[in-house]
């Protein structure tokens, strides 16, 4: 089993619809973040967080919300979709301090807004 | 902001031959760590490569090599005998020493022709 799991791996959704993408980790990590990649923009960064109870938003959080229910799950919301959120969506994590601070990636999601 | 910029959108080798792929960063602080990720068709990201910049040595990982210069801020990834397998987007990616958020270039995609 994959150390970083997304559900869903793909969804196609409609304008407006509310979505939750979901991340859980196995690997004991505190640090969890969600990314967002675009052709031609790379990843860009949407929301992080460091332990249950310090969230932090990213370059492109607008449109999006998270929520960390517990050290190893992480969900990530966008609560009226639209087609500009079309994208590969990843989580990912971390380990604390001491570390490189390299990410470990899940699949990723791939949403598709029509 | 630290900014990562990888100048070529597309890259080609031929198989056994070697590559090599730039990447330059803006940044202020001294101590920080460079990555370089590789994602196949499959889409899952996978580390292929670090650099801590308190060390002068180049990394080494097998056929992948990196060619870091702090003071030009240049890290290029050097893919030597390449394989098939090698054909991905990869990702110069930078980390602050002060902060667990990865920025990502815009990826380079590189292809193996046989």
């Amino acid at each position: 089993d994959a150390d970083v799991t997304q559900t869903p791996r793909n969804r196609i959704t409609k304008t407006g619809k509310r979505i939750m993408l979901e991340c859980s980790q196995t690997k004991g990590h505190d640090r969890m973040y969600w990314y967002r990649q675009d052709p031609g923009l790379g990843l860009r960064l949407i929301y992080y967080s460091f332990d249950v109870k310090d969230i932090n938003k990213g370059e492109i959080s607008d449109g999006y919300s998270v929520s960390r229910q517990a050290q190893a799950k992480f969900s990530l919301s966008l609560e009226s979709a639209i087609p500009n959120q079309t994208a590969l969506y990843f989580c990912a994590t971390s380990p604390g301090q001491g570390h490189p601070g390299e990410l470990f990636f899940g699949e990723g999601s791939r949403l598709t807004v029509l | 902001a630290q900014t990562v910029t990888q100048s070529q959108p597309e890259m080609s080798v031929q198989e056994a031959e070697t590559v090599t792929l730039s990447c330059t960063y803006d940044t202020s602080e001294s101590d920080y760590y460079l990555f370089w990720y590789k994602q196949p068709p499959s889409r899952q990201m996978i580390l292929v490569i670090r650099q801590e910049a308190y060390k002068q040595q180049n990394a080494t990982e097998n056929r992948f090599s990196v060619n870091f210069q702090k003071a030009a801020k240049s890290f290029s990834l050097k893919i030597s005998d390449s394989q098939l397998g090698d054909a991905a987007m990869y990702f110069c990616a930078y980390r602050g020493g002060s902060n667990y958020k990865l920025t990502f270039g815009k990826g380079t995609l590189l292809t193996v022709n046989p």
